[in-house]
């Protein structure tokens, strides 16, 4: 089973500040991932596929990078609405999720 | 506007079995495969089961193959998950996602969830 370590657990930002959370895998998944958002008592929303294509309506301000084993979601300048849980996917092997990454309000 | 909506989860004792569903509407059902992705009080998300388009391609995760089967009736846009054996580890809250790509190819990326269906599992 692939294994996917995000970091860092929890991130602390002010809003306009620039977000960046990592996902490592424990073997190669291409360009297999894809990023989530979850807020609180929601489903989550996909964000980013195949390591970096935005889905359908996600602002601009979402990007990601990465290949291979190391890969990187980044938020340009945080919203309000951005304060959330992320986590990454991979699709290489089966299906695993990272752990999550809390992104919240400093 | 495409919807997911899942039913038929509750409180469930060790050992015994409870069938999933998931009604959509909003798109053209039998062009995306379809997906259970579960969620445990507090924890990470767990992708369960996927079926292609046509139910020629299932998949299960390692933690419920044996026990879960998942199904789908394009007729009725609906899609199933019958669980059986079930273990307390099984608790979680249930998702029903659809594939992002359509027209027969399944991608594992999943761009529409319903607000999921408890499953809990107790004596």
């Amino acid at each position: 089973e692939i294994v996917l370590t995000q970091s860092p657990a929890t991130l602390s930002l002010s809003p306009g500040e620039r977000a960046t959370l990592s996902c490592r895998a424990s073997q190669s998944v291409s360009s297999y991932l894809a990023w989530y958002q979850q807020k609180p008592g929601q489903a989550p929303r996909l964000l980013i596929y195949d390591a970096s294509n935005r889905a359908t309506g996600i602002p601009a301000r979402f990007s990601g990078s990465g290949s291979g084993t190391d890969f990187t979601l980044t938020i340009s300048s945080l919203e309000p609405e951005d304060f959330a849980v992320y986590y990454c996917q991979q699709r290489s092997n089966s299906i695993t999720f990272g752990q999550g990454t809390r992104l919240e309000i400093k | 506007e495409v919807q997911l909506v899942e039913s038929g989860g509750g409180l469930v004792q060790p050992g015994r079995s409870l069938r999933l569903s998931c009604a959509a509407s909003g798109f053209t059902f039998d062009d995306y495969a379809m997906h259970w992705v579960r969620q445990a009080p507090g924890k990470g998300l767990e992708w369960v089961s996927g079926i292609s388009w046509n139910s020629g391609s299932i998949g299960y995760a390692d933690s419920v193959k044996g026990r879960f089967t998942i199904s789908r009736d394009n007729a009725k846009n609906s899609l199933y998950l019958q669980m059986n054996s079930l273990r307390a580890e099984d608790t979680a809250l249930y998702y029903c996602a659809k594939d992002i790509m359509g027209t027969g190819t399944t991608s594992f990326y999943f761009d529409y969830w319903g607000q999921g269906t408890l499953v809990t599992v107790s004596s």
